[in-house]
Protein backbone atom coordinates (compact mmCIF):
# COMPACT_ATOMS: atom_id res chain seq x y z
CA UNK A 1 0.00 0.00 0.00
CA UNK A 2 1.53 3.27 -1.06
CA UNK A 3 1.40 5.58 1.74
CA UNK A 4 3.41 8.87 0.31
CA UNK A 5 2.79 9.20 -3.40
CA UNK A 6 4.61 11.71 -5.29
CA UNK A 7 4.51 13.61 -8.38
CA UNK A 8 5.80 14.21 -11.27
CA UNK A 9 7.42 11.17 -12.05
CA UNK A 10 9.74 13.33 -14.34
CA UNK A 11 10.21 17.24 -14.48
CA UNK A 12 12.24 19.57 -16.81
CA UNK A 13 13.30 23.02 -16.00
CA UNK A 14 15.32 25.78 -17.45
CA UNK A 15 18.53 26.88 -15.66
CA UNK A 16 17.16 30.18 -13.14
CA UNK A 17 13.51 28.42 -13.28
CA UNK A 18 11.33 27.02 -9.97
CA UNK A 19 11.57 23.24 -9.77
CA UNK A 20 8.46 21.90 -7.32
CA UNK A 21 8.10 18.71 -6.84
CA UNK A 22 4.36 17.09 -4.35
CA UNK A 23 4.08 14.83 -2.14
CA UNK A 24 0.46 13.63 0.11
CA UNK A 25 0.38 11.16 2.22
CA UNK A 26 -2.06 9.39 4.10
CA UNK A 27 -1.26 8.33 7.42
CA UNK A 28 -1.89 11.51 9.93
CA UNK A 29 0.59 9.78 12.25
CA UNK A 30 3.29 10.61 10.17
CA UNK A 31 5.00 13.50 12.04
CA UNK A 32 8.65 13.93 10.36
CA UNK A 33 8.58 14.61 6.83
CA UNK A 34 12.33 14.85 4.80
CA UNK A 35 13.35 15.11 1.16
CA UNK A 36 16.58 13.51 0.08
CA UNK A 37 18.63 13.93 -2.93
CA UNK A 38 20.17 11.22 -5.13
CA UNK A 39 22.46 11.41 -8.06
CA UNK A 40 22.90 8.64 -9.66
CA UNK A 41 25.27 5.48 -8.00
CA UNK A 42 24.78 7.19 -4.72
CA UNK A 43 22.95 7.02 -1.84
CA UNK A 44 20.10 9.33 -0.97
CA UNK A 45 21.41 12.46 0.80
CA UNK A 46 19.57 14.16 3.51
CA UNK A 47 18.06 18.01 1.68
CA UNK A 48 15.81 19.24 4.16
CA UNK A 49 12.86 17.89 6.48
CA UNK A 50 9.97 19.88 8.24
CA UNK A 51 7.44 18.91 11.59
CA UNK A 52 3.70 19.34 10.87
CA UNK A 53 3.94 22.74 13.42
CA UNK A 54 5.11 25.07 10.92
CA UNK A 55 4.04 25.49 7.46
CA UNK A 56 7.27 26.48 5.83
CA UNK A 57 11.06 26.34 6.27
CA UNK A 58 13.62 27.51 3.93
CA UNK A 59 17.09 26.88 3.28
CA UNK A 60 18.79 28.14 0.94
CA UNK A 61 17.67 27.76 -2.84
CA UNK A 62 14.80 24.66 -0.87
CA UNK A 63 11.59 25.48 0.56
CA UNK A 64 9.48 22.74 1.87
CA UNK A 65 5.74 24.15 2.54
CA UNK A 66 3.50 21.91 4.58
CA UNK A 67 -0.45 21.89 4.35
CA UNK A 68 -1.32 19.36 7.40
CA UNK A 69 -4.86 19.94 6.54
CA UNK A 70 -4.46 18.54 3.18
CA UNK A 71 -2.03 16.06 4.11
CA UNK A 72 0.45 17.37 1.19
CA UNK A 73 3.58 19.17 1.25
CA UNK A 74 5.62 20.02 -1.73
CA UNK A 75 9.55 20.96 -1.88
CA UNK A 76 10.08 23.72 -4.09
CA UNK A 77 13.96 24.43 -5.72
CA UNK A 78 14.56 28.21 -6.71
CA UNK A 79 17.23 29.49 -9.25
CA UNK A 80 16.92 25.62 -10.55
CA UNK A 81 20.71 24.78 -11.42
CA UNK A 82 22.09 22.08 -13.98
CA UNK A 83 23.71 20.75 -10.48
CA UNK A 84 20.65 20.13 -9.08
CA UNK A 85 19.87 17.46 -11.72
CA UNK A 86 18.72 14.49 -9.48
CA UNK A 87 16.23 12.33 -8.10
CA UNK A 88 14.42 13.91 -5.36
CA UNK A 89 13.07 11.70 -2.85
CA UNK A 90 10.14 12.98 -0.25
CA UNK A 91 9.75 10.70 2.87
CA UNK A 92 7.55 10.59 6.46
CA UNK A 93 7.99 8.92 9.20
CA UNK A 94 6.22 8.60 13.25
CA UNK A 95 8.14 10.07 15.95
CA UNK A 96 11.83 10.22 15.40
CA UNK A 97 14.21 11.52 12.24
CA UNK A 98 15.74 8.21 12.73
CA UNK A 99 12.95 5.95 12.65
CA UNK A 100 11.23 3.99 10.14
CA UNK A 101 10.60 6.18 7.01
CA UNK A 102 8.26 5.71 4.20
CA UNK A 103 9.23 6.89 0.83
CA UNK A 104 7.57 8.53 -2.28
CA UNK A 105 8.38 7.21 -5.91
CA UNK A 106 11.19 9.68 -6.66
CA UNK A 107 11.15 12.97 -9.09
CA UNK A 108 13.90 12.55 -11.88
CA UNK A 109 14.36 16.54 -12.24
CA UNK A 110 16.68 17.74 -15.26
CA UNK A 111 17.85 21.17 -15.63
CA UNK A 112 18.62 22.65 -19.30
CA UNK A 113 21.70 25.27 -19.16
CA UNK B 1 35.24 11.59 8.25
CA UNK B 2 34.09 8.42 6.97
CA UNK B 3 30.54 8.13 5.77
CA UNK B 4 28.57 5.28 5.79
CA UNK B 5 30.41 2.35 4.19
CA UNK B 6 28.88 -0.72 2.44
CA UNK B 7 30.60 -3.87 1.18
CA UNK B 8 30.60 -5.61 -1.61
CA UNK B 9 29.67 -2.78 -4.10
CA UNK B 10 28.23 -5.25 -6.44
CA UNK B 11 26.89 -8.46 -6.31
CA UNK B 12 25.61 -11.40 -8.70
CA UNK B 13 23.62 -14.75 -7.24
CA UNK B 14 22.08 -17.25 -8.22
CA UNK B 15 18.50 -17.96 -7.47
CA UNK B 16 18.00 -19.98 -3.84
CA UNK B 17 21.24 -18.58 -2.63
CA UNK B 18 21.94 -17.14 0.38
CA UNK B 19 23.48 -13.37 0.63
CA UNK B 20 25.50 -11.19 3.24
CA UNK B 21 25.75 -7.66 2.49
CA UNK B 22 27.93 -6.14 5.34
CA UNK B 23 27.62 -1.77 6.44
CA UNK B 24 30.04 0.18 9.30
CA UNK B 25 27.97 3.19 10.27
CA UNK B 26 29.02 6.59 10.34
CA UNK B 27 31.61 7.76 12.85
CA UNK B 28 29.19 8.57 16.31
CA UNK B 29 26.09 6.71 14.77
CA UNK B 30 24.94 4.11 16.64
CA UNK B 31 21.58 2.67 14.36
CA UNK B 32 21.90 1.16 11.67
CA UNK B 33 18.59 0.70 9.09
CA UNK B 34 18.37 -1.28 5.89
CA UNK B 35 16.49 -0.19 2.52
CA UNK B 36 15.58 -2.35 -0.77
CA UNK B 37 15.21 0.33 -3.68
CA UNK B 38 13.87 -1.44 -6.70
CA UNK B 39 14.78 -0.14 -9.97
CA UNK B 40 12.76 3.26 -10.46
CA UNK B 41 11.42 3.40 -6.87
CA UNK B 42 11.59 4.94 -3.66
CA UNK B 43 13.71 2.72 -0.60
CA UNK B 44 11.46 0.06 1.18
CA UNK B 45 12.20 -0.10 4.91
CA UNK B 46 13.64 -3.31 5.70
CA UNK B 47 14.53 -3.09 9.36
CA UNK B 48 16.35 -1.10 12.15
CA UNK B 49 19.19 -2.49 14.75
CA UNK B 50 19.93 -0.44 17.63
CA UNK B 51 21.69 -1.87 20.66
CA UNK B 52 22.75 -5.33 18.77
CA UNK B 53 18.37 -5.46 18.80
CA UNK B 54 15.71 -5.76 15.77
CA UNK B 55 13.55 -2.48 16.91
CA UNK B 56 11.73 -1.95 14.05
CA UNK B 57 11.02 -4.13 10.74
CA UNK B 58 9.18 -3.23 7.47
CA UNK B 59 6.68 -5.68 5.40
CA UNK B 60 9.74 -8.35 4.22
CA UNK B 61 9.40 -12.00 5.36
CA UNK B 62 11.96 -13.77 7.35
CA UNK B 63 13.96 -14.43 4.66
CA UNK B 64 15.41 -11.65 5.35
CA UNK B 65 17.26 -11.55 8.62
CA UNK B 66 20.05 -8.59 10.04
CA UNK B 67 22.64 -8.43 12.78
CA UNK B 68 23.91 -5.12 14.59
CA UNK B 69 27.39 -6.02 15.90
CA UNK B 70 28.97 -4.25 19.66
CA UNK B 71 31.09 -1.53 17.10
CA UNK B 72 27.50 -0.84 15.85
CA UNK B 73 28.34 -2.23 12.39
CA UNK B 74 25.62 -4.77 10.60
CA UNK B 75 25.00 -7.21 7.87
CA UNK B 76 21.58 -7.53 6.10
CA UNK B 77 21.26 -11.51 5.54
CA UNK B 78 18.79 -12.88 2.62
CA UNK B 79 18.15 -16.51 2.44
CA UNK B 80 16.59 -18.69 -0.87
CA UNK B 81 17.22 -15.60 -3.23
CA UNK B 82 14.27 -14.57 -5.76
CA UNK B 83 14.85 -13.05 -8.64
CA UNK B 84 12.52 -10.14 -7.08
CA UNK B 85 15.60 -9.43 -4.81
CA UNK B 86 17.32 -8.44 -7.28
CA UNK B 87 17.58 -4.43 -6.24
CA UNK B 88 20.14 -2.00 -4.27
CA UNK B 89 20.16 -2.17 -0.77
CA UNK B 90 20.93 0.46 0.93
CA UNK B 91 22.15 0.96 4.70
CA UNK B 92 21.52 4.18 7.10
CA UNK B 93 23.29 5.05 9.70
CA UNK B 94 21.45 7.58 12.67
CA UNK B 95 21.45 8.53 16.02
CA UNK B 96 18.58 6.91 17.69
CA UNK B 97 18.49 10.08 19.64
CA UNK B 98 19.61 12.72 16.69
CA UNK B 99 18.20 16.18 16.54
CA UNK B 100 15.90 17.17 13.69
CA UNK B 101 18.04 18.14 10.61
CA UNK B 102 20.44 14.96 10.72
CA UNK B 103 18.20 11.93 10.27
CA UNK B 104 19.34 9.19 7.99
CA UNK B 105 22.97 9.13 6.78
CA UNK B 106 22.58 6.86 3.39
CA UNK B 107 25.33 4.53 1.97
CA UNK B 108 26.26 4.50 -1.92
CA UNK B 109 24.66 0.62 -1.61
CA UNK B 110 25.04 -2.96 -2.59
CA UNK B 111 23.50 -3.41 -6.05
CA UNK B 112 22.31 -7.50 -5.70
CA UNK B 113 21.35 -8.94 -9.28
CA UNK B 114 19.69 -12.92 -8.66
CA UNK B 115 19.77 -14.87 -11.81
Amino acid sequence: QQQVKQSPQSLIVQKGGISIINCAYENTAFDYFPWYQQFPGKGPALLIAIRPDVSEKKEGRFTISFNKSAKQFSLHIMDSQPGDSATYFCAASIGTNAGKSTFGDGTTLTVKP
Amino acid sequence: DAGVTQSPTHLIKTRGQQVTLRCSPKSGHDTVSWYQQALGQGPQFIFQYYEEEERQRGNFPDRFSGHQFPNYSSELNVNALLLGDSALYLCASSLVLGQDGYGYTFGSGTRLTVV
